[in-house]
Order: structure tokens, then sequence, then C-alpha cells
């Protein structure tokens, strides 16, 4: 079954930075790539996802890339703001839509002010 | 967008008493639901899929005679916890899956969670 790895699992930058998360997965048949941002106390909210037929995707400070031959793809976070800290999840779903999403392990950001 | 509502968000219960949470699709209809469980700055891990009008089925591990699901609608899912003991003091987050556009795949929508705290 699919396995997904996700680096690093604490980041802390400052604001105005870049942060970047990595995840890889081992089923090549994976087609769809989501990222989740998790508040405390909250379930996990979408915030971009990509699909295997293109290679990257923009949404204003948000851009997810996606390498299908090395099986890894991240999450790129520009001009950080401090509500930008929350757990972020990578996740991989094989290309049967019955199947489930396998999620990453989470990335804590922490955006210092 | 898709919304999925999720009730309570926090409950307190004795020991050995049973807590049931709802998991409601709000403006689309859900054949199959989802249940996880989050611990403490750990992932999601999934416990159970529902599916509508049949048996859940569970991942392994999950007692299923513990982790009761219902999913009598296309609109609710429930899960109660059985005989609850503080080791089932946990995360449980539900999501559902809007209906595909032009049959991809897309995301799961998810509730907000539930802190069950067992005491």
């Amino acid at each position: 079954g699919e396995n997904v790895e996700q680096h690093p699992s604490t980041l802390s930058v400052q604001e105005g930075d870049s942060a970047v998360i990595k995840c890889t997965y081992s089923d090549s048949a994976s087609n769809y790539f989501p990222w989740y941002k998790q508040e405390l106390g909250k379930g996990p909210q979408l915030i971009i996802d990509i699909r295997s037929n293109v290679g990257e995707k923009k949404d204003q400070r948000i851009a997810v890339t996606l390498n299908k031959t090395a099986k890894h793809f991240s999450l790129h976070i520009t001009e950080t703001q401090p509500e930008d800290s929350a757990v972020y999840f990578c996740a991989a779903t094989p290309r049967n839509y019955g199947q489930n999403f396998v999620f990453g392990p989470g990335t804590r950001l922490s955006v210092l002010p | 967008g898709a919304v999925v509502s999720q009730h309570p968000s926090r409950v307190i219960c004795k020991s050995g008493t049973s807590v049931k949470i709802e998991c409601r699709s709000l403006d689309f209809q859900a054949t199959t639901m989802f249940w996880y469980r989050q611990f403490p700055k750990q992932s999601l891990m999934l416990m159970a899929t529902s599916n509508e009008g049949s048996k859940a089925t569970y991942e392994q591990g999950v007692e299923k005679d513990k982790f009761l699901i219902n999913h009598a609608s296309l609109t609710l899912s429930t899960l109660t916890v059985t005989s609850a003991h503080p080791e089932d003091s946990s995360f449980y987050i539900c999501s559902a899956r809007p209906p595909t556009i032009r049959g991809l795949v897309g995301g799961y929508t998810f509730g907000s969670g539930t802190r069950l705290t067992v005491v």
C-alpha cells in the first residue's frame, strides 16, 4: 500500500520568509496530492491540491510542485504570516477513487513575528 | 464550497458511558464518510469508512463493537464510542468527499472535530 513521508516535522521561519515542506510517496499509481492545514483544535482544511498530470500549481502565496519520477511533492509558502502557523499534512491517493487517502505525519509550522 | 458539520465539538464523559458524535454533510450527499482519530501531535489515523445503507468498514485494529458507526442517510453518519475508557480520549474527526467532477478524485472535506475526554 501507499506510504507517505513528510519533512521536516517542525519548521520555524521569520515572518516574510518562505517555508517549504516536502513529501514523498511510494505508490506510483497515486495521482492526486492534496495539502491540508490544521489549526489547533480544528479539523484539517484543504489549501491546495495537485494532480499527476501537472507539475506545478499556484494559488496566491501557496504553491505545490510535483515530481512524478522521483515520487515527491512539495508545498511552498511565500511571504509567510503569523496566521500561517499551523500543522500541515500532505496526502496521496491512488488512482482508484474508492481508495482512501494516506496522510503524511504532518509538519508543525511556526511563523515568528 | 462543501461543508461538513460535526457535533459536539467537545465532550467529557465518565468511564463506562457511551458518547455519540454526529457528522453531517450540509450541502451535498455523501454515500461514504470517513472517521479518523488523532492523538496529540500526531497525524490522522483512519478508523473506519462509513457507507450509507450498509455496514461500515473498519481498519485493522479498530474494534467495531466499541466504535459503532451508523450511516442512516446520505447526509448523516454517527460514531458512538461505547463503554468509554480514558484511553479512548482523543480528537475524532469525520470527513466526506463531495461528488467528483468529471470522474476525478477530489479532496476530503473535514468536520471541525470532536475532543473526547473520558474521566
